[in-house]
């Protein structure tokens, strides 16, 4: 079962438009990691979040964490239609696998 | 340096036939997993090895399904009498450090089996 759900389910945008994905899961964790998909290739790690910390960034994209309401959210600001992917959040519940959830679809429109 | 890699990329089968999916990891990786996605899913767990040992297989569906790694490297996800419902794309992942480490896990393009 997967314990992150990622909301919205899509996202349509204009190109240089921010996007604000939000990801809420069920248990306790060691870390949250953010995960671009783009349409039939594997997934490409973007950014990692510990539980201690509460906002991180790394080029164009911003994460937050919030441990005490089990959320996190990851912002692109300045969105590029290359931008275009699903993106999906993962948490690793002590001690297991990643869990993932559904994904965003983000479409960066031109 | 090179990244993950699955052979073959795109995989169809009859239903009943047995399949192979290979997975190279980053050379080095000690941890390396396995997950299934669905055609609009996030990926889910299927299994994990550190190094030859595989610590965990609870989310392999059914006995059908069987991974292993041999030499700490290379691994193999085998499944046996395929059914419509295996058709997914199949993920490996490796990561340097061994479970419980804070740790990227690298991902390699998948397999799309598809089983008619």
């Amino acid at each position: 079962s997967q314990q992150g759900e990622e909301d919205p389910q899509a996202l349509s945008i204009q190109e240089g438009e921010n996007a604000t994905m939000n990801c809420s899961y069920k248990t306790s964790i060691n870390n949250l990691q953010w995960y671009r998909q783009n349409s039939g290739r594997g997934l490409v790690h973007l950014i990692l979040i510990r539980s201690n910390e509460r906002e991180k960034h790394s080029g164009r994209l911003r994460v937050t964490l919030d441990t005490s309401k089990k959320s996190s959210s990851l912002l692109i600001t300045a969105s590029r239609a290359a931008d275009t992917a699903s993106y999906f959040c993962a948490t690793d519940p002590k001690n297991t696998p990643l869990v993932f959830g559904k994904g965003t679809r983000l479409s960066v429109i031109a | 340096g090179a990244g993950v890699s699955q052979s073959p990329r795109y995989k169809v089968a009859k239903r009943g036939q047995d399949v192979a999916l290979r997975c190279d990891p980053i050379s080095g990786h000690v941890s390396l997993f396995w997950y299934q996605q669905a055609l609009g899913q996030g990926p889910e767990f299927l299994t994990y090895f550190q190094n030859e040992a595989q610590l965990d297989k609870s989310g392999l569906p059914s006995d059908r399904f069987f991974a292993e790694r041999p030499e700490g490297s290379v691994s193999t996800l085998k499944i046996q009498r395929t059914q419509q419902e295996d058709s997914a794309v199949y993920l490996c992942a490796s990561s340097l450090a061994s479970l419980g480490g804070v740790d990227t896990q690298y991902f390699g393009p998948g397999t799309r089996l598809t089983v008619l």
